[in-house]
């Protein structure tokens, strides 16, 4: 079966600090990747998505970046963090289905709390 | 592009009595339509989603939702709410004839259950 894991699941940075959060995927190939991040009242904001190893897509500009050095690993960065950075960082995938990825199920990981002091 | 309304921030309904979360999309075409359940803290977890065909689309732990389209509706319901149910619940489009093809979420509507 496949599973997600991402880490760390709280961290409290302060401003102009770097970031990285890391999320594997196990049990599947050639998965789409994404990060969404989740602000109160804001619902679930697409931040990055991934189609294959190097392939990263925007969604938002803004002070992160997102890399995939391997099939399963999609990692978001920052290089200096800002108090707007604040929120929870959920990691996810879907299944790769004959050429198309519409309507497959997005399965999510537990996600990652971000406080910048 | 495609959107999603989830009108309702906050509901407060008695254990026992019935359910209706609402949500309009936006959508030229017939939608991929999901819903997702989020406990605290938690990840998303998904409840049922919508294709094609029959337009009640029955889901975990006792949800169903109804697609219509005249409407642009994909309303979440059901008939005996439990205390365990209180969370945010999301309301999610997919965005097609993409590669890089992804859910589009409304903002969410938190359901307290009172007893």
């Amino acid at each position: 079966s496949q599973t997600i894991h991402q880490w760390p699941a709280t961290l409290v940075q302060p401003v102009g600090s770097p970031l990285s959060l890391e999320c594997t995927v196990e049990g599947t190939s050639n998965p789409n990747l994404y990060w969404y991040r989740q602000a109160a009242g804001r619902g679930l904001q697409l931040l990055f998505y991934s189609v294959g190893i190097g392939q990263i897509s925007s969604e938002v500009p803004q002070n992160l970046s997102a890399s995939r050095p391997q099939d399963r690993q999609f990692i978001l960065s920052s290089k200096k963090l800002l108090l707007s950075d604040s929120g929870f960082y959920l990691c996810a995938w879907r299944a790769y289905r004959t050429g198309i990825y519409s309507g497959n199920t997005i399965y999510f990981g537990e996600g990652s709390w971000l406080t910048v002091v | 592009a495609q959107s999603v309304t989830q009108p309702d921030i906050h509901i407060t309904v008695s254990e026992g009595a019935s359910l209706e979360l609402r949500c309009n999309y936006s959508y030229g075409a017939t939608p991929y339509l999901f819903w997702y359940v989020q406990s605290p803290g938690q990840g998303l977890q998904l409840l049922l989603k919508y294709f094609s065909g029959d337009t009640l689309v029955q889901g975990i732990k006792g949800f169903e939702a109804e697609f219509k389209r005249s409407q642009s509706s994909f309303n979440l319901r059901k008939p005996s709410v439990h205390w365990s149910d209180a969370a945010e619940y999301f309301c999610a489009v997919d965005r097609l004839n993409q590669a890089g093809t992804a859910l589009i979420f409304g903002k969410g509507t938190t359901l307290s259950v009172s007893s």
